[in-house]
């Protein structure tokens, strides 16, 4: 059964730093590019970054390029986001998201700044 | 700044057919974007559909299908029932950027 749990999530002022992780099962991790998307609190989806399987191929949303660095790590099966110089706008839940077809999807971990 | 346009709501009787549709303001839509469709119910992580334009993974209800329309990706579903009210959200492809649609509010009256 492919798992994704994400953690990391929690309060943290703006203009600090927080790092999410993404825990994968069930399936050959490395074989898979990866995503992490957003939603604010009552708003839409957002999407945020892509990895490619081996990590040679990376992009991200204009909104939190230069401030967010995604990376996996195919040995322990793990994908995280480094998230700085947070912003209020930044408050939503994370999810991480397997594959250019956003097949499966972790439960999210939400992140709040503070103001 | 790349926008995606989706009807904020709608409203579909039980067996009905309903279709939702994904713009580009970039112009048309067309396979080249990859159209993804996902369902989402609240409280809940959003759900995949579709991918591809029309291909449906292995859990998805044969009820729901994509297409392209009008120069719009398009996502209908026959035969309505009350377990598919929800939001649903399409997903565009712009070579290496995506851009999720702002979501339609499918309601089940």
């Amino acid at each position: 059964e492919v798992q994704l749990v994400e953690s990391g999530g929690g309060l943290v002022q703006s203009g600090g730093s927080l790092r999410l992780s993404c825990a994968a099962s069930g399936f050959i991790f490395s074989s898979y590019s990866m995503n992490w998307v957003r939603q604010a609190p009552g708003k839409g989806l957002e999407w945020v970054s892509y990895i490619s399987s081996t990590g040679s191929t990376i992009y991200y949303a204009d909104s939190v390029r230069g401030r967010f660095s995604i990376s996996r790590d195919n040995a322990k099966k793990s994908l995280s986001l480094q998230m700085n110089s947070l912003r209020a706008e930044d408050t939503a839940v994370y999810y991480c998201a397997r594959d250019t077809n956003f097949d499966f999807w972790g439960q999210g971990t939400l992140v709040t700044v503070s103001s | 700044q790349i926008v995606v346009t989706q009807e904020p709501s709608l409203t579909v009787s039980p067996g009905g057919t309903v279709t939702l549709t994904c713009a580009s303001n970039t112009g048309a839509v067309t396979s080249s974007f990859y159209p993804n469709w996902f369902q989402q119910k609240p409280g809940q992580p959003p759900r995949a559909l579709i991918y591809s334009t029309s291909n449906r993974h292995s859990w998805t209800p044969a009820r729901f299908s994509g297409s392209l329309l009008g120069g719009k990706a398009a996502l209908t579903v026959s035969g309505v029932q009350a377990e598919d009210e929800a939001e649903y959200y399409c997903l565009l492809y712009y070579g290496g950027a995506q851009v999720f649609g702002g979501g339609t509010r499918l309601t089940v009256l």
